[in-house]
């Protein structure tokens, strides 16, 4: 089983949609939590970090069950530009360099 | 703006060859990183290092090793290319470990025929 598990999509919206993902950890200590986008062809980089106690930031907002070990990300009103791949990413322990990344869950957008 | 640039885009070579993948990031982070991606599973961790000369090894450290004489630059090495080592390589840099955000380069496309 992997250590982190997304659902691999494709999700496809129309323009203006709410969407949701959820990403699964198997490792029970782990303490950072983060949201990565990753564009067609290009490099992952960071989107968000997912508080506790979830946080906000514009569309996107992010939540953190830490007693079933989930961490979602919800889109509101989704634009042609957020169409990427999106990875969960889970850092073992707290000032750890060992991260470890879901195979991410891909996202189109359409007009 | 933190930039982490790789010596190429795309690589080919043969089967038994020696590869060096090179890695330069210029904002002075301490920790440096290189990852493998391939459908389906994901990046994983090869090597980390969080100071010069000092490395540790992740998920996957078998047919690689790793080099790093100057801060700034991180060099990846495989010792005798196999097929199974075709792959996307991303490296990466951090001002410290999580949950400092890392910062990855362009990636390298290696094919081992």
């Amino acid at each position: 089983r992997k250590e982190v598990e997304q659902d691999p999509g494709p999700f496809n919206v129309p323009e203006g949609a709410t969407v949701a993902f959820n990403c699964t950890y198997s490792n029970s200590a782990s303490q950072s939590f983060f949201w990565y986008r990753q564009d067609c062809r290009k490099e992952p980089k960071l989107l968000m970090s997912v508080y506790s106690s979830g946080n906000e930031d514009g569309r996107f907002t992010a939540q953190l069950n830490r007693a079933s070990q989930y961490i979602s990300l919800l889109i509101r009103d989704s634009k042609l530009s957020d169409s990427a791949t999106y990875l969960c990413v889970v850092a073992r322990r707290y000032n750890n360099n060992d991260m470890r990344f879901g195979a991410g869950t891909r996202l189109t957008v359409k007009p | 703006d933190v930039k982490v640039t790789q010596s190429s885009r795309y690589l080919v070579k043969r089967t038994g060859e020696k590869v060096f993948l090179e890695c330069v990031q210029d904002m002075d982070h301490e920790n440096m990183f290189w990852y493998r991606q391939d459908p389906g599973l994901g990046l994983r961790l090869i090597y980390f290092s969080y100071d010069v000369k000092m490395k540790e090894k992740g998920d996957i450290p078998e047919g690689y090793s790793v080099s790093r004489e100057k801060k700034e630059r991180f060099s990846l090495i495989l010792e005798s290319a196999s097929t199974n080592q075709t792959s996307m390589y991303l490296c990466a840099s951090s001002l410290g470990p999580a949950p400092y955000e890392q910062y990855f380069g362009p990636g390298t496309r290696l094919t081992v025929t």
